[in-house]
């Protein structure tokens, strides 16, 4: 079964500072891998989505790599801001199961 | 208007009633998911709905009982719950059917919070 981490749990940062969070899975058979954002109390809010066949993918100011072989992903984002904070969840959906397995997520605090 | 709308936002039951939760997407998806987040851990999809059609069931409890109607609309019944079974439920949409849609972006409601007593 595919298990999905993410290292570390929180983190804080000042305002400006660009930070990297991880994912890993340890099945490397999937389709793609997902990045979201979850806002307290609210629902999730998808950013970034990276197929199997791609190394990264961006947006605005994040950057989403992909190193299938590994089981590795990283979410750069560049120049924090305030309103960075949230939780940051990956997902993976695995080839042959009809499943999306996501990790616990990274809950990121932008310090003012 | 957001694309996925889930009512009620809270709800607080205890273990011998009966309630529905309702999900309403205004995307033009056809595959519609039912996840549970509890604290802690990680989402866990209950149900899948591909074109009206239950696709998926993971291992769910019988206590839990979806409906899907069309494919805008999705359901989830509950009777005789447990205080375990408090977390949020979350309702999501995609594009295509549900084994490929993961190609395109799941897209959620901002949940229902349930709090069994």
């Amino acid at each position: 079964k595919q298990e999905v981490t993410q290292i570390p749990a929180a983190l804080s940062v000042p305002e400006g500072e660009n930070l990297v969070l991880n994912c890993s899975f340890t099945d490397s058979a999937i389709y793609n891998l997902q990045w979201f954002r979850q806002d307290p109390g609210k629902g999730l809010t998808s950013l970034l989505l990276i197929q199997s066949s791609q190394r990264e993918q961006t947006s605005g100011r994040l950057n989403a790599s992909l190193d299938k072989s590994s089981g590795r992903s990283t979410l750069y984002i560049a120049a924090s801001q305030p309103g960075d904070s949230a939780t940051y969840l990956c997902a993976v959906p695995s080839t042959g199961a009809n499943n999306l397995f996501f990790g616990t997520g990274t809950r990121l605090t932008v310090i003012p | 208007e957001t694309g996925v709308t889930q009512t009620p936002r809270h709800l607080v039951m205890g273990m011998t009633n009966k309630k529905s939760l309702k999900c309403e997407q205004h995307l033009g998806h056809n595959a519609m998911y039912w996840y549970k987040q509890s604290a802690k851990k990680p989402l866990e999809l209950m149900f899948v709905y591909s074109l009206e059609e239950r696709v998926e069931n993971n291992s769910v409890p019988s206590r839990f009982s979806p409906e899907c109607p069309n494919s805008s609309h999705l359901f989830l019944h509950l009777h005789t719950l447990q205080p375990e079974d408090s977390a949020l439920y979350l309702c999501a949409s995609s594009q295509g059917s549900a084994r490929y849609s993961y190609n395109s972006p799941l897209h959620f409601g901002n949940g229902t919070r349930l709090t069994v007593t």
